[in-house]
């Protein structure tokens, strides 16, 4: 069963450094997005892609963060200089489509610890 | 704001027994989804259910719509251990945003 797979599955960063967490979307997917949950907390939504842009954003997602489709599989998500506050699991996800009756496929996330 | 929330918060049952969980949220919706977390892990998609549906079944889930109260129920029958996890509802609203809830903890005890 196709899935979306995400890279690296735990990442430990200094205050200040950037980082790029990457997700392998599922191939014949064209909308991307990012979600996030701190320990204990809900998941928020940071950002959808599509057609090569950003679709939508939320207001985490500040100029911190930014994302890329580098080549026609990969999906990233680059924080350019972590803060405390930023460690959360990462969850990328993908559908075939937008809109109405969208079904969203989660990666297993990347747990992202800034210290 | 648009997000769901689950209540209870925490469910606690005996295996064999079943399990409901409910939704509600703010505004007209165009789908609501059932999503699985286990501890740590990432998110599992179980069912859609469109804003012109009142029930759909998966398996051993069984999913409800009330669009008049803004409200969505998931049952699990028959819960195993290995249903322990937490559950999460997602809205859509306008573009392609989800919004999830808080989560309800479920714990099947064998």
């Amino acid at each position: 069963e196709p899935e979306v797979t995400q890279t690296p599955s735990h990442q430990v960063t200094q205050m200040g450094q950037e980082v790029i967490l990457r997700c392998v979307p599922i191939s014949n997917h064209l909308y991307f997005y990012w979600y996030r949950q701190i320990l204990g907390q809900k998941v928020e939504f940071l950002v959808s892609f599509y057609n090569n842009e950003i679709s939508e954003k939320s207001e985490i997602f500040d100029d911190q963060f930014s994302v890329e489709r580098p080549d026609g599989s990969n999906f990233t998500l680059k924080i350019r200089s972590t803060k405390l506050e930023d460690s959360a699991m990462y969850f990328c996800a993908s559908s075939d489509v937008g809109g109405l009756y969208t079904e969203a496929f989660f990666g297993q996330g990347t747990r992202l610890t800034v210290v | 704001s648009q997000q769901g929330e689950e209540d209870p918060q925490a469910l606690s049952i005996q295996e064999g027994e079943n399990a409901t969980m409910n939704c509600s949220y703010k505004t007209s919706i165009n789908n609501l989804q059932w999503y699985r977390q286990n501890s740590g892990r990432g998110l599992v998609h179980l069912i859609l259910i469109r804003s012109n549906e009142r029930e759909k079944h998966s398996g051993r889930l069984r999913v409800t719509l009330d669009t008049s109260k803004k409200s969505s129920s998931l049952l699990i029958t028959a819960s195993r251990a290995a249903d322990t996890a937490s559950y999460f509802c997602a809205t859509d609203w306008v573009g392609n945003q989800f919004y999830f809830g808080t989560g309800t903890s479920l714990t099947v005890i064998p």
